[in-house]
């Protein structure tokens, strides 16, 4: 069963950092690109960043881009975002997502964590 | 980037009663890649349609998606008790991946 387990959330003030994780189990962790997708309280979804399997190719929203840093661990099956200059706009439940299968459509996500709440305040 | 404009914002309906979602896109989404997905509160979106028709594993045949171009739609055919929740729908063809706004199925 793919479980998907993010941590790292709390509050922080505003300029100040965060690293989320997600432990990745029931699958082959090394085979798939993963993604991370946020929700702020109230608001719809949106995609934040993506890596590739190997964590050679990382892709970024524009909004975090220069902010926010994605990296993978393959041997600890986990995922990171490192979350740096935050801002109020920032505050959201963050999941951890990934994709269906492996054809290669790396943005159509099949399994969600629970997410992890990230609230930027001071 | 392709703008999903998601039509009604709220939808008001009985159980047994059929829902139809719309969503509408900028440009034309790519070879209809189109996902739908469900919210229910406190809850991770849970995928229901990709590929604009085709149902994922495990959701009922009471759902189905149609359209391609730019004018998708969600059909829920006979309302169950648990489909009042939240509906988004999702380009995945091009980058960034974008979601509508969300509409909200909510008991009459």
């Amino acid at each position: 069963e793919v479980q998907l387990l993010e941590s790292g959330g709390g509050l922080v003030q505003p300029g100040g950092s965060l690293r989320l994780s997600c432990a990745a189990s029931g699958f082959t962790f090394s085979s798939y690109a993963m993604s991370w997708v946020r929700q702020a309280p109230g608001k719809g979804l949106e995609w934040v960043s993506g890596i590739s399997d190997s964590g050679g190719s990382t892709y970024y929203a524009d909004s975090v881009k220069g902010r926010f840093t994605i990296s993978r661990d393959n041997s600890k099956n986990t995922l990171y975002l490192q979350m740096n200059s935050l801002r109020a706009e920032d505050t959201a439940v963050y999941y951890c997502a990934k994709p269906r299968d492996r054809s290669g459509y790396y943005y159509l996500w099949g399994y969600w964590g629970q997410g992890t709440l990230v609230t930027v305040s001071s | 980037e392709i703008v999903l404009t998601q039509s009604p914002g709220t939808l008001s309906l009985s159980p047994g009663e059929r829902a139809t979602l719309s969503c509408r896109a900028s440009q034309s989404v790519s070879s209809s890649y189109l996902a739908w997905y469900q919210q229910k509160p406190g809850q991770a979106p849970r995928l229901l349609i990709y590929g604009a028709s085709s149902r994922a594993t495990g959701i009922p045949d009471r759902f189905s998606g149609s359209g391609s171009g730019t004018d998708f739609t969600l059909t829920i055919s006979r309302l169950e008790p648990e489909d009042f929740a939240v509906y988004y729908c999702q380009q995945y063809g091009n980058s960034p991946p974008t979601f509508g706004g969300g509409t909200k199925v909510e008991i009459k």
